[in-house]
């Protein structure tokens, strides 16, 4: 089975604090893709990566960056963490070369962090 | 533009009666397709794919869903709810070119209840 690992399942960070929320799958999957989820807003994509330190910017990558230094790992970075990206965020990755196949995402049990 | 709508935001049913979850897609091209689900604080996980093979496709835990072209719907039944299927559903869809987005389109979701 493939799995994806997310290194926290709970977070609670202060405003300003710099944040990471690492991501890794054990299945060489090339793609690998950062979400939020918000009630309401739906699953939104903030990064994205189809190779080792390769990363494309997603609907919504402001105060947010990310590395991919291995394949298996995708690591989120909050800069300067802020109320407003209290959420609930999902890591996923996928098989297949170029981020444009027809192969479904396999994704992480999602950290949800709370920011104070 | 492609787009995938979710006919229902909540449905309500009795364990052991059937259960059925509206998805409808938009697309110019023939797309994958997926439903995921989502218990409360967990990832998606994959329940079904549709990859331009068979029409009717099975998935985990009783689940199925039909691929009609004509009527562009890929709804998921179930002959007989169980407690545990309560949770949130997700209808995806494959995107056909490149952008911010990745290559998922998913719908806004669909909560199931289950009333004993």
């Amino acid at each position: 089975d493939v799995k994806v690992t997310q290194s926290s399942r709970y977070l609670v960070k202060r405003t300003g604090e710099k944040v990471f929320l690492e991501c890794v799958q054990d299945m060489d999957h090339e793609n690998m893709f950062w979400y939020r989820q918000d009630p309401g807003l739906g699953l939104r994509l903030i990064y994205f990566s189809y190779d080792v330190k390769m990363k494309e910017k997603g609907d919504i990558p402001e105060g947010y960056s990310v590395s991919r230094e291995k394949k298996e790992r995708f690591s989120l970075i909050l800069e300067s963490a802020s109320t407003n990206q209290t959420s609930m965020y999902l890591c996923a990755s996928s098989f297949g070369q170029g981020i444009w196949s027809y192969n479904e995402q396999f994704f992480g049990p999602g950290t949800r962090l709370t920011v104070l | 533009a492609q787009s995938v709508t979710q006919l229902d935001s909540h449905v309500s049913v009795s364990e052991g009666t059937p259960v059925l979850l509206r998805c409808n897609y938009s697309s110019s091209y023939s797309p994958s397709l997926f439903w995921y689900v989502q218990h409360p604080n967990k990832g998606l996980q994959l329940l079904l794919k549709y990859t331009s093979a068979a029409t009717l496709v099975k998935g985990i835990n009783g689940f199925e869903a039909e691929f009609k072209k004509s009527e562009t719907s890929f709804h998921l039944t179930k002959p007989s709810a169980h407690m545990s299927d309560a949770a949130e559903y997700f209808c995806v869809v494959t995107r056909n070119y490149g952008g911010s987005q990745g290559n998922l389109i998913f719908g806004k979701g669909t909560k199931l209840s289950v009333k004993p």
